[in-house]
């Protein structure tokens, strides 16, 4: 089955830096891969995902790349301001329109942007 | 978000009780998941169903059952609770890719 590994478990950055989480997955059927964020105490929400049929994705300050190939993508957040500080998630999954699937989380990485 | 809610919102129980966390959605969703978190190990899927009759054992269903009582209904049992089953536990629904996250079961067994 899907394995997703991600890294690094804690990243403390300076307000106005950027910040990059790193994700791997082994299943080459993968086609779907969301980012989800946890604030403390609060649900997973998604707030950025990225399909296998293109390289890259942005919205606003958060941008996210993927690389089929390695098997790799990752979570870039610009310009960090405080209410970037949380959990974020990412996730691999096999998705299409007509058959159901299950996703795979990361293990997590505790972003902390320090003022 | 309302519209998935999870009871209780928060349990101590002992060693050896049964207990059964509930979720219930109004979002019309045939998807529902129940997942696991505790620290460092980010969110582990113990079981999952597509529609009423489909159930299916994610990565971490030992010691876990569940019954998909009703489209907007997924319960999640500890048939006999252990130390190590104590986390954070989350329901969640999709229709497409997108999960919707209930507000979480925080459980304790002593």
């Amino acid at each position: 089955g899907e394995n997703v590994e991600q890294h690094p478990s804690t990243l403390s950055v300076q307000e106005g830096d950027s910040a990059v989480i790193k994700c791997t997955y082994s299943d080459s059927a993968s086609n779907y891969f969301p980012w989800y964020k946890q604030e403390l105490g609060k649900r997973p929400q998604l707030i950025i995902d990225i399909r296998s049929n293109v390289g890259e994705k942005k919205d606003q300050r958060i941008a996210v790349t993927l690389n089929k190939t390695a098997k790799h993508f990752s979570l870039h957040i610009t310009e960090t301001q405080p209410e970037d500080s949380a959990v974020y998630f990412c996730a691999a999954s096999e998705s299409g329109d007509s058959s159901a699937s299950k996703i795979i989380f990361g293990s997590g990485t505790r972003l902390s942007i320090r003022p | 978000d309302a519209d998935v809610t999870q009871t209780p919102r928060n349990r101590i129980t002992k060693t050896g009780k049964r207990i059964m966390l509930e979720c219930s959605q109004t979002k019309g969703h045939d998807r529902m998941y129940w997942y696991r978190q505790d620290p460092g190990l980010g969110l582990q899927l113990i079981y999952y169903s597509f529609d009423v009759k489909d159930i299916n054992k994610g990565e971490i269903s030992d010691g876990y059952s569940v019954s998909r009582q009703a489209q907007a209904k997924f319960s999640l049992s500890l048939e006999s609770a252990i130390p190590n089953q104590t986390a954070l536990y989350f329901c969640a629904t999709s229709e497409g890719d997108e999960q919707y996250f209930g507000p979480g079961t925080r459980l304790t067994v002593t």
